[in-house]
């Protein structure tokens, strides 16, 4: 059963423009939502993350949208660079069991 | 990445044989886990440890093993390596079990 559906598998944006990625999940004892950064040939990194006490968060042109309600949560770009293309990941976590991610979202900034 | 290393950074292998991989961490961190990456699954958990000699199950745990003998290292184990398990493999840490991960730059593993 996959705990945290990714959408969508790939996205094209052009520069300047918002790009935008959404999760849902399913386990209500999650507490902790990252978003990861990954480029090609490198370890994911942190991105920006959030609890669920608080429905944004915002850190330069990135920002995290939270739904507690509906169990969902969305990465905004801002002002999307071709520096941006990249894979992100969104993931949770509950506990000491490790974070569990979705699938990713490659995402092409176009020039 | 800073205070997490992963060895080798690439291997070839034949199908049967052991292989193990290595992550080293120098920040003291008491979580440690490894990670592997298919194309389509994202990355799913193998093992994890919360302290030496303390370790867990993830979620694609079948035909690996770990071992924690220090705090600074975490050693993956394919006992007798299979073709599926051809991926990239992720070390990371963590403080505090919850909150942010720091990973490792990965080791790519082909089993022919």
């Amino acid at each position: 059963q996959q705990q945290v559906k990714q959408s969508p598998q790939s996205l094209i944006v052009q520069k300047g423009g918002i790009s935008i990625i959404n999760c849902a999940y399913e386990n209500t004892a999650f507490d902790y939502f990252p978003w990861y950064q990954q480029f090609p040939g490198k370890g994911p990194a942190l991105l920006i993350a959030i609890r669920p006490d608080v429905s944004e968060k915002k850190e330069g042109r990135f920002t995290i949208s939270f739904n507690k309600s509906a169990k969902q949560f969305s990465l905004h770009i801002m002002d999307s660079q071709p520096g941006d293309s990249a894979t992100y990941f969104c993931a949770a976590i509950g506990g000491a069991d490790g974070l569990t991610f979705g699938k990713g979202t490659h995402l092409i900034i176009q020039p | 990445d800073a205070g997490i290393t992963q060895s080798p950074r690439h291997k070839v292998t034949e199908t049967g044989t052991p292989v193990t991989l290595r992550c080293h961490q120098t920040e003291n961190h008491r979580y440690m886990y490894w990670y592997r990456q298919d194309p389509g699954h994202g990355l799913r958990l193998i093992h994890y440890s919360y302290g030496v000699k303390d370790t867990d199950k993830g979620e694609v745990s079948d035909g690996y093993s770990v071992s924690r003998s220090k705090t600074e290292d975490f050693l993956l184990t394919l006992e007798s390596a299979t073709s599926s398990q051809t991926s990239v493999y992720f070390c990371a840490i963590s403080e505090a079990g919850s909150g942010g991960y720091t990973f490792g730059s990965g080791t790519r593993l082909t089993v022919v």
